[in-house]
Order: C-alpha cells, then structure tokens, then sequence
C-alpha cells in the first residue's frame, strides 16, 4: 500500500521567495511520483514526474523536485515564487506506471504575497 | 492539452437519490479513472475503466458503480446518495494502463442535500 503525506497544508511566500512544499511518501515498492497543481474550479494539472533515472526531475513554470530514496521525500521547489504560483498543490505516488492509480496527499495551499 | 470533459459542472440532488456523471477521454486514450475530492482533501481513487472492464477498485461502497462505452467515454454511477458524498467528482484518462500521465477534466461539482 501507498501513502502521501503532505506536510503543511498552508505555505505563504512572498513573490520572489522561495518556494519550498514537502512532500513524504511510503511504499513497499519503487514508486512513482507526482506532483499536479489545481487552480480553483479547475481539475488537476500535471506539474512534474519521476519514473526512473535522475533524481531531480524538471518540470513546468520553474518548478522541479528531488526524489530522495533515503528520506523517502519527494519536496518541490522554485527559485522564485510568482503571483501566478498560488494554487493548491498534491503530490501523488503509485506503485507502478498506472498513473491513473495514483494516491494522493491532502494538498498544500499556496498563496503568494505582493 | 487535456481533452477530457465531464458534464454537468455542477448538480445539485437530494439525499436517496441516484446521480450519473459524465466523461469523454482523450482522444487516444482507452483508460479512464475517477476520483472524488471531498473539500479540503486530495482525490481518492474510485475505480478505473480499461477497454470497458473495471480494472481496479478503491475503498468505496457498491453503489458507486461505473460504466466505460466503446468509444471510452465513461459514465459514474452513485445510488442512495448521502451528505457526505458532496464533493468534487474527477475523471483522468490515460493512454492506457502503463501509462505514467493520466489528464484531468475538470470536475463535476456535486452537491447532496
């Protein structure tokens, strides 16, 4: 069985701060992993993956996360958070290639101040 | 982009009630999940329809059922509705069942009263 925690269900930045939304997950297998965005009264929107290989995975609007086996975690970051950055994030884990499987975290908000 | 629509956006029934939600894939795609995202909270995982057989069940009772056509539109189901079935309903499609990206609609809002 999978799990996700996501911890912080808040995080307030200042525009052009960092960006940092945590993310911990269990798995008895490999796992894949995922981090969406939702913007309000929209579904889910793929951000970034880590499947296999490099550990640091790039992905859309700047962000990119760091897969760390060890400390079973899978954070996001920006360099530089934007207005158009506050939204809710989830992260999401599977057990294989089945994204359509996937468990998710209860999601962190994000609000980004002037 | 996404491709997948789901209709209606918002509907509001009364508890006991039966309720069916819709959704087209993306074209390509043969499998199709659905979540429900009670506020607050992520999505859980409902069940998934590949090439029209359930192909996977999460932690929900049977009257929440669903159907997936040939052309892979695919229909959710819920009888004897509850308060706590209130919620955001999402429908991903995917490519297929190996696939590591699964494309969200954007939900159909539903509210039991």
């Amino acid at each position: 069985a999978q799990s996700v925690t996501q911890l912080g269900s808040h995080v307030s930045v200042s525009e052009g701060a960092l960006v940092l939304l945590r993310c911990n997950y269990s798995s008895s297998v490999p796992p894949y992993l995922f981090w969406y965005v939702q913007y309000p009264n929209q579904g889910l929107q793929l951000l970034l993956k880590y499947t296999t290989g490099a550990t640091l995975v790039k992905g859309i609007n700047g962000f990119e996360a760091e897969f760390k086996k060890s400390e079973t975690s899978f954070h996001l970051t920006k360099p530089s958070a934007h207005m158009s950055d506050a939204a809710e994030y989830f992260c999401a884990v599977t057990p294989n290639t089945n994204a359509g499987k996937s468990t998710f975290g209860d999601g962190t908000t994000l609000t980004v101040k002037p | 982009e996404t491709g997948v629509t789901q209709s209606p956006t918002h509907l509001i029934k009364t508890r006991g009630q039966q309720v069916t939600l819709r959704c087209s894939s993306q074209s390509g795609h043969n499998t199709v999940s659905w979540y429900q995202q009670a506020l607050g909270q992520g999505p859980q995982f409902i069940f998934q329809y590949y090439r029209e057989e359930e192909n996977g069940r999460g932690n929900f009772p049977p009257r929440f059922s669903g159907l997936q056509f040939p052309n892979y539109s695919s229909e959710l189901n819920v009888n004897a509705l509850e308060l706590d079935d209130s919620a955001l309903y999402l429908c991903a499609s995917s490519r297929d069942t190996t696939n590591t990206e699964a494309f969200f609609g954007q939900g159909t809002r539903l509210t039991v009263v």
